[in-house]
């Protein structure tokens, strides 16, 4: 069946831009998560969904980054004022409900800030 | 908080022989690991996990871990290497006590030669 997409694949932006990434998580899962990778991080935990409750923001790096998921399936992650920090691949992964369920991953979004 | 420790950047076998990638964990709570695959341009693919009961786990691709409380470990084996396994691997954790995202480690690259 069809697993986690994201889009863009690629974004390139300018410093000071906002960027809107997006993540269709697989039909019927109930959690989803945001991840960051980089090269210096490693895989950081971001923001974290699961069916209407609260969404765990503790991972999210500033007040520059916002997430929304809408009807309980797809997610957009919201990057304001962009900074060249922020470049990195986003990881969106789905698990058919939270812990302990495996998590599946997307391809990630390639962010760029030049 | 929680952690997990991989201390091995890159850990090289011959074709055919036993591998073995390592990982230590730090959680209060029970704990839940994860290995997770990652190849070359490609997402995150799930492995194997533990989360209660027998101490060997079984996964995809002929791959097995070892949950060792004592030694609050949960390395990666597989009696025999291929090529094709050569690939970064993470380690992860959550807890039924604490943060039901992932906590990674920083990743393990393994390197088969033919």
């Amino acid at each position: 069946g069809a697993g986690v997409s994201q889009s863009p694949s690629n974004k390139v932006t300018e410093k000071g831009k906002d960027v809107e990434l997006r993540c269709d998580p697989i039909s019927g899962h109930t959690a989803l998560y945001w991840y960051r990778q980089s090269l210096g991080q490693g895989l950081e935990f971001l923001i974290y969904f699961q069916g209407n409750s609260a969404p765990d923001k503790s991972g999210l790096p500033s007040d520059r980054f916002s997430a929304e998921r809408t009807g309980g399936s797809v997610s957009t992650l919201t990057i304001q004022r962009t900074q060249q920090e922020d470049s990195a691949v986003y990881l969106c992964a789905s698990s058919l409900r939270d812990w302990p369920y495996e998590q599946y991953f997307g391809p990630g979004t390639r962010l760029t800030v030049t | 908080a929680q952690s997990v420790a991989q201390p091995e950047d890159q850990v090289n076998v011959a074709e055919g022989n036993p591998l073995t990638v390592k990982c230590t964990y730090s959680v209060s709570g029970n704990p839940y690991l994860f290995w997770y695959v990652q190849y070359p341009n490609r997402g995150l693919q799930f492995l194997l996990k533990y989360i209660t009961g027998d101490n060997l786990v079984k996964g995809s691709y002929g791959f097995e871990a070892e949950f060792n409380k004592s030694q609050t470990s949960f390395h990666l084996k597989k009696p025999s290497a291929l090529v094709s396994d050569s690939a970064l691997y993470f380690c992860a954790v959550s807890t039924d006590t604490g943060r039901r995202a992932l906590t990674f480690g920083s990743g393990t690259r393994l390197q088969v030669q033919p």
